[in-house]
C-alpha cells in the first residue's frame, strides 16, 4: 500500500519567509510524528500527534515552529520567519500506535529545506 | 551525555566480513528499541526491533542488555548492499530518540 508521503520534496526559501511542509500519513495510522535531520546530525524529534489528544510539542525548537493535523490525517508543519539554521531535512513518520511500547514508525521521504 | 550513543565509525569491511555495532542509552525507563537503516539522502527504514531475548533476521542479529543499557547489531556475511548508516533508536513512550548513526561501507 501507499507509504507516508511528503511535499514538497525540496524547498528553497529566503531568510525571513514562512514555509509550510505537508505530510500524508499511511491510511489508518493514528499517530503522526515530525523529525528533522540537519547536515551531519542525528534525527531530532519535533512534535507528535496521537488521535484527538493534545500534541506533544516538546521538541519544537522555537515558537517560530508550529504544526497542525486536520481531520486526524494530513499534517502541516509551519516555520515562520525562517533562519539559515532551519535548513535541514524534515521527516514525517506515522504509526498505528496500538501499543506504544512496540510501536513501529514508518518514515516519509522527507522535505529538504534550504534557507538562503 | 547524549541519550543514545553510537560509535560513528566509519566501518570499512570487505564483503563476507562480520561486523558489530554497539549502542548505549541513558534512560533506564526506555521501553522499546530498534535498529533503523538510512541510505544516503533517503529516509530511515526499520531494519529490526530489538528484544531482550535477542533476535535474528537472516544475517542480522540484535541483542539488548537492559542492565547495562546496551544494544548491539551483528551483521554476518556482509554484502555490498549493506553499506548504509545504521541508527540505534530508543522509544520513550512513543517519542523516538536516535543515535547519531554508524556508517558502514562494505567493499569488494
Amino acid at each position: 500500500g501507499a507509504g507516508v508521503s511528503q511535499s514538497p520534496s525540496n524547498k528553497v526559501t529566503e531568510k525571513g519567509k514562512d514555509v509550510e511542509l505537508r505530510c500524508d500519513p499511511i491510511s489508518g495510522h493514528t499517530a503522526l510524528y515530525w523529525y528533522r535531520q540537519s547536515l551531519g546530525q542525528g534525527l531530532e524529534f519535533l512534535i507528535y500527534f496521537q488521535g484527538n489528544s493534545a500534541p506533544d510539542k516538546s521538541g519544537l525548537p522555537s515558537d517560530r515552529f508550529s504544526a497542525e493535523r486536520t481531520g486526524g490525517s494530513v499534517s502541516t508543519l509551519t516555520i515562520q520567519r525562517t533562519q539559515q539554521e532551519d535548513s535541514a531535512v524534515y521527516l514525517c513518520a506515522s504509526s498505528q500506535r496500538r501499543d506504544w511500547s512496540t510501536d513501529t514508525q514508518y518514515f516519509g521521504p522527507g522535505t529538504r529545506l534550504t534557507v538562503l | 551525555r547524549k541519550e543514545v550513543e553510537q560509535d560513528p565509525g566509519p566501518f570499512n569491511v570487505p564483503e563476507g566480513a562480520t561486523v558489530a555495532f554497539n549502542c548505549t542509552y541513558s534512560n533506564s525507563a526506555s521501553q522499546s528499541f530498534f535498529w533503523y537503516r538510512q541510505d544516503c539522502r533517503k529516509e530511515p527504514k526499520l531494519l529490526m526491533s530489538v528484544y531482550s531475548s535477542g533476535n535474528e533476521d537472516g544475517r542480522f542479529t540484535a541483542q539488548l542488555n537492559r542492565a547495562s543499557q546496551y544494544i548491539s547489531l551483528l551483521i554476518r556475511d556482509s554484502k555490498l548492499s549493506d553499506s548504509a548508516t545504521y541508527l540505534c533508536v530508543v522509544n520513550g513512550r512513543g517519542k523516538l530518540t536516535f543515535g547519531q548513526g554508524t556508517i558502514l561501507t562494505v567493499h569488494p
